[in-house]
């Protein structure tokens, strides 16, 4: 699986557009890049994947530059809920991995008022 | 999304008793589980998987003997953290694969005084 590096903490204000960057250098051919947000004390919940380019649904953009070698995530506007822990995950989907998830540091975003 | 449950998601014990977690797959059938740890202010780590009908694979540096995972049918795994001391004390989070997606329990916190 491939080593993911992110920022250890971000700190934001409400409304504004926070963008969470993650370095993958070792990505391989088969491996879907993967975000996860976490609140203190519940479990991992699944925001975005994508493979290439730009992904957007409901939540949150995942742009992916053509060398994959990092990915961003975008949340738009943000509010005070969405003060987490957001975890960029790399491996490939369909070789067992969907579930077996190697978890880095994560990002620890704080929304300010 | 499918729905993954545990309980207690809180337990409390004393030193030296055995504790028992379950994670159910409420709508879906579960042949991979997974059980994972996460100590304060840091990331999840894998534990073991869980195999429906056959024995777990543990990740390096987990005692089988200490962390027991039964996995008798297609919606249950259960994880029994023996003769729990302080140091086992932490938040214990399952997830059940489901079409290559990982879908997380409320997690468990354990506290062993």
């Amino acid at each position: 699986l491939a080593k993911t590096t992110q920022p250890i903490s971000m700190d934001s204000y409400e409304g504004q557009e926070v963008n969470i960057t993650c370095s993958h250098n070792n990505i391989a051919t088969n491996d879907y890049i993967t975000w996860y947000q976490q609140f203190p004390s519940q479990g991992p919940r699944f925001i975005i994947q994508g493979y290439k380019t730009k992904v957007t649904n409901e939540v949150a953009s995942l742009f992916i530059p053509a060398d994959r070698k990092s990915s961003t995530l975008s949340l738009p506007r943000v509010s005070l809920s969405d003060t987490a822990v957001y975890y960029c995950l790399v491996g490939d989907p369909l070789y067992n991995q969907g579930g077996k998830l190697i978890f880095g540091q994560g990002t620890e975003l704080s929304v300010k008022p | 999304g499918a729905v993954v449950s545990q309980h207690p998601s809180r337990v409390i014990c004393k030193s030296g008793t055995s504790v028992k977690i379950e994670c159910r797959s409420l709508d879906f059938q579960a042949t991979t589980m997974f059980w994972y740890r996460q100590f304060p202010k840091q990331s999840l780590m894998l534990m073991a998987t869980s195999n429906e009908g056959s024995k777990a694979t543990y990740e390096q540096g987990v005692e089988k003997d200490k962390f027991l995972i039964n996995h008798a049918s297609l919606t249950l795994s259960t994880l029994t953290v023996t003769s729990a001391h302080p140091e086992d004390s932490s938040f214990y989070i399952c997830s059940g694969e489901l079409n290559t997606e990982a879908f997380f329990g409320q997690g468990t916190r354990l506290t062993v005084v």
